[in-house]
């Protein structure tokens, strides 16, 4: 089955404890990013990969790190975490870029940074 | 700089009446558009894209929208609005020179019986 996963979908953590949040994908799509969804500002791109070994920023990337050193795994770093980012979120990916491209999203995981 | 707006943060219904979700969008040249849905404790499902083929867009789940270049507008809308419609709907617009799309604040459909 075609899928993004995600782990773990939940995390109750503290203040600078360095965490790692896994993304996979089986579809051999080469772009891959990185979403953090907050009540009433939808989603916000983190950061994304357009193939291995190429990443980019996207809108809020400060207080992340992530490496893409295999096409399938794009794993979400927080080095020394902080409450402003409990937050729901998604990993997402599609063949080439987005443009026309469906995004397929992992199922989510909910940070919470004490 | 591309933006996208959706009108409405909730929106309530009864099961078997029509639905209408507003979205307008801000593009320097002709924008990619697409409709995701939420539904709880899962990630987004493409509902419908546009691409600068027809204006009318038919999606799953027996959803459409409709470009109107006219009005910077691309509403989703289903005729009849079923329980399992009830979730979050996202407007979004990918962006014109950057490799990133930009997604709307979103509005929670409500269904009521």
């Amino acid at each position: 089955e075609a899928q993004v996963t995600q782990n773990p979908r939940y995390l109750i953590t503290v203040t600078g404890k360095k965490l790692t949040v896994t993304c996979s994908q089986n579809m051999n799509h080469e772009y891959m990013s990185w979403y953090r969804q907050d009540p009433g500002l939808g989603l916000r791109q983190i950061y994304y990969s357009m193939n291995v070994e190429v990443t980019d920023k996207g809108d809020v990337p400060e207080g992340y790190k992530v490496s893409r050193k295999e096409k399938r795994n794009f794993p979400l770093i927080l080095e020394s975490p902080s409450p402003n980012q409990t937050s729901l979120y998604f990993c997402a990916s599609s063949l080439m870029g987005f443009d026309n491209q469906p995004q397929h999203f992992g199922d989510g995981t909910r940070l919470s940074i004490l | 700089a591309q933006s996208v707006t959706q009108l409405d943060s909730h929106v309530s219904v009864s099961e078997g009446t029509p639905v209408l979700l507003r979205c307008n969008y801000s593009s320097s040249y002709s924008p990619s558009l697409f409709w995701y849905v939420q539904h709880p404790n899962k990630g987004l499902q493409l509902l419908l894209k546009y691409t600068s083929a027809a204006t009318l867009v038919k999606g799953i789940n027996g959803f459409e929208a409709e470009f109107k270049k006219s009005e910077t507008s691309f509403h989703l809308t289903k005729p009849s609005a079923h329980m399992s419609d009830a979730a979050e709907y996202f407007c979004v617009v990918a962006s014109d020179n950057t490799d990133k799309l930009i997604f709307g604040t979103g509005t929670r459909l409500q269904v009521f019986p």
